[in-house]
C-alpha cells in the first residue's frame, strides 16, 4: 500500500509569486491535514480537509489556502510568498477525521522563497 | 507558555544507553501522538495513545491523562535511533497541537 505522497519535493520561488503544493493520502483515507514547520515556530497546523470540505483551519493569513478533491487529493496554495513562508510543508492523511484515528505523514515539500 | 512542553531540548547519549523522553500538555486531551522525523524531513507516526502504556519492539510509550504527562522510552538505543521524536496532542478534529521536538543522537 502506497503511503502519503507529497510532490514536489523541493521548491524554489521568489517573493510575491505563488505556489502549489500537492498531497496525495494513504487509498482510502479521506481526511488530510496540513502543517507547516519552520526552525522558529516548529510544526503548526494549517488546516484539514474531509470528503472535500475545510473542517478546520489553524491561525494562518488568507494567503494560505486549500482545497481536496473528490478522489482526496488535496492541494494547499500559499499567494504572494514572502520569504518566511519559507518551510518545510507536511501533510497526513488518516481513515477520517477526528483524534481517534492515527494519521500518516508523507516526506514534505521544502520551499524556499528568495 | 507552550501548550505541549518536552524535555529535554537534546539528548546525545552512548549507544546501549536506555532513554527517556518527557511531553507535557496543559490542555485537555483525548489523545496523544509520538512522532519521529529523520533528517530529510519525513515524519512517521510512532504511537497514538489516550491511556496506559504501549510497546512497540524497544520503543515504550506512557501516559498519565491526570497528571497530563507522556514518556516515550527506548531501551537499548542504536545509531539509528538518531532523530528528532516530536509530541503532538489532538485538540479535536484532526487538530494537532506540537511540541518542539527533542534531538536525539545516539553515538556508537
Amino acid at each position: 500500500k502506497a503511503g502519503v505522497t507529497q510532490t514536489p519535493r523541493y521548491l524554489i520561488k521568489t517573493r510575491g509569486q505563488q505556489v502549489t503544493l500537492s498531497c496525495s493520502p494513504i487509498s482510502g483515507h479521506r481526511s488530510v491535514s496540513w502543517y507547516q514547520q519552520t526552525p522558529g515556530q516548529g510544526l503548526q497546523f494549517l488546516f484539514e480537509y474531509f470528503s472535500e470540505t475545510q473542517r478546520n483551519k489553524g491561525n494562518f493569513p488568507g494567503r494560505f489556502s486549500g482545497r481536496q478533491f473528490s478522489n482526496s487529493r488535496s492541494e494547499m496554495n500559499v499567494s504572494t510568498l514572502e520569504l518566511g513562508d519559507s518551510a518545510l510543508y507536511l501533510c497526513a492523511s488518516s481513515l477520517l477525521p477526528g483524534e481517534v484515528t492515527e494519521a500518516f505523514f508523507g516526506q514534505g515539500t521544502r520551499l524556499t522563497v528568495v | 507558555k507552550n501548550e505541549v512542553e518536552q524535555s529535554p531540548q537534546n539528548l546525545t547519549a552512548q549507544e546501549g544507553e536506555f532513554i527517556t523522553i518527557n511531553c507535557s500538555y496543559s490542555v485537555g486531551i483525548s489523545a496523544l501522538h509520538w512522532l519521529q522525523q529523520h533528517p530529510g524531513g519525513g515524519i512517521v507516526s510512532l504511537f497514538m495513545l489516550s491511556s496506559g502504556k504501549k510497546k512497540h519492539g524497544r520503543l515504550i510509550a506512557t501516559i498519565n491523562i491526570q497528571e497530563k504527562h507522556s514518556s516515550l522510552h527506548i531501551t537499548a538505543s542504536h545509531p539509528r535511533d538518531s532523530a528528532v521524536y516530536i509530541c503532538a496532542v489532538f485538540q479535536g478534529a484532526q487538530k494537532l497541537v506540537f511540541g518542539q521536538g527533542t534531538r536525539l543522537t545516539i553515538n556508537p
